[in-house]
């Protein structure tokens, strides 16, 4: 079975330009969560959706950021306009509900902005 | 809210010898408790869980962890590890009510040498 499939696996841009990372999650899954990975701040939850609707975007990190889940097989994270401190590697995952707490993770999609 | 510590961002250790790496949590409800392994440029991956019941869980890959409630610890033990176990290991919790989602620890380098 495919995992978590996220896209691109590495990004390079300029400051000020928008950025638009891709999550599709494993089928079935209801759940989705957009996470980021600094070393300085380690993980952190952005947002995430619940049968594609936002429950929790208070860790979205200014309003540049967004994402949408426009159907249970697709999701975004954009970044507009970009800046040097949103390099980081962005996780997406998702899960069967909330029970367990197990999430299965994509590779990441490593943002670096110069 | 939850919170996780990770003691030890570092942990060296040779091949075929015990390793412990430990995690405290503070919640003031139930919680559920999750060890996820990140090997270099992939995502984070479930190890090993406490959701209920025995408080010894046994893993992937020969770790275990006990969860000790008086103690609010989580911690993680292999009796024997392989260079292969080198990667970042992430404590996490979340607790046992409706949409709770995972709070990470700042993870732990586990490096093994030979």
């Amino acid at each position: 079975d495919a995992g978590v499939i996220q896209s691109p696996r590495h990004e390079v841009t300029e400051m000020g330009q928008e950025v638009t990372l891709r999550c599709k999650p494993i089928s079935g899954h209801n759940s989705l969560f957009w996470y980021r990975q600094t070393m300085m701040r380690g993980l952190e939850l952005l947002i995430y959706f619940n049968n594609n609707v936002p429950i929790d975007d208070s860790g979205m990190p200014e309003d540049r950021f967004s994402a949408k889940m426009p159907n249970a097989s697709f999701s975004t994270l954009k970044i507009q306009p970009s800046e040097p401190r949103d390099s980081a590697v962005y996780f997406c995952a998702s899960s069967f509900g909330f029970d367990t707490g197990e999430l299965f993770f994509g590779e990441g999609s490593r943002l670096t902005v110069l | 809210a939850q919170s996780v510590t990770q003691l030890d961002s570092q942990v060296p250790v040779f091949e075929e010898a015990p390793v412990e790496l430990r995690c405290n949590y503070s919640s003031s409800v139930s919680v559920y408790l999750f060890w996820y392994v990140q090997y270099p440029n992939q995502g984070l991956q479930l190890l090993l869980k406490y959701l209920s019941g025995s408080t010894l869980v046994k893993g992937i890959n020969g770790f275990e962890a006990e969860f000790n409630k008086s103690q609010t610890s989580f911690h993680l033990r292999k009796p024997s590890v392989h260079i292969s176990d080198t990667a970042e290991y992430f404590c996490a919790v979340s607790e046992n009510s409706g949409y709770s989602t995972l709070t990470f620890g700042k993870g732990t380098m586990l490096l093994v040498s030979p």
